[in-house]
């Protein structure tokens, strides 16, 4: 079974400043995503970003880019230029990308969460 | 847009109550899914359902039961709520090809 660590309850950071939230995981799957969703006060769970593992190139998205190091099993969250509307939880998600006898149709693992907080 | 509506915010049972937290996507996914989300624990997955009728069991069913009879709705049901069934619950949907999972608002159950 797949396990995913968030290793950082809360962080903190300046706006307009750089954060990085970490995240590892477990597997012994080759093929697969991995996910950062973002859940601010509304609740509503956002996708942030995307990391499909077969690929090389570290994900970007706007102000928003991940460190993927397959080897470590590592995918950490830059977040670049902080605006007060990033404060929120953010979570870490990880997906097969096959179907093992019917099981993981899509299934998602989470970590724990970080919630990261922004001071104007 | 993916739409995927939760019936409530915000919900108050009693212990020993059947509860059903319904949930409807609009966007013709087979995969749909409840998640439980606790501080600290991050989201665990109940059940899930990649089909009308199918389910199969996630990390945490214990207590709980769904139901899956139109392909856009999928039902959590609390056959006798407990106190430790207080919790936010999530639902979420998605094709089996494309990764994406969307989810809906979330209901935040209290059980007195």
């Amino acid at each position: 079974a797949q396990t995913v660590t968030q290793s950082q309850p809360e962080m903190s950071v300046q706006e307009a400043e750089t954060v990085t939230l970490s995240c590892t995981y477990d597997t012994s799957e080759s093929d697969y995503y991995l996910f950062w969703y973002k859940q601010p006060p509304s609740r509503q769970m956002i996708l942030v970003i995307r990391q499909e593992a077969y690929k090389q190139q570290n994900a970007t998205e706007n102000r928003f880019s991940v460190n993927f190091q397959k080897a470590a099993k590592s995918f950490s969250l830059k977040i670049s230029d902080s605006q007060l509307g990033d404060a929120a939880m953010y979570f870490c998600a990880y997906r097969s990308a096959t179907n093992a006898g019917g099981t993981s149709y899509g299934k998602l693992t989470f970590g724990q969460g970080t919630i990261l907080t922004v001071h104007p | 847009d993916v739409k995927v509506t939760q019936s409530s915010r915000y919900l108050v049972k009693r212990t020993g109550e059947k509860v059903f937290l319904e949930c409807v996507q609009d966007m013709d996914h087979e995969n749909m899914f409840w998640y439980r989300q606790d501080p600290g624990l991050g989201l665990r997955l109940i059940y899930f359902s990649y089909d009308v009728k199918m389910k199969e069991k996630g990390d945490i069913p214990e207590g709980y039961s769904v139901s899956r009879e139109k392909k856009e709705r999928f039902s959590l049901i609390l056959e006798s709520a407990s106190t430790n069934q207080t919790s936010m619950y999530l639902c979420a949907s998605s094709l089996t090809g494309p990764p994406e999972a969307f989810f809906g608002q979330g209901t935040r159950l209290t059980v007195v």
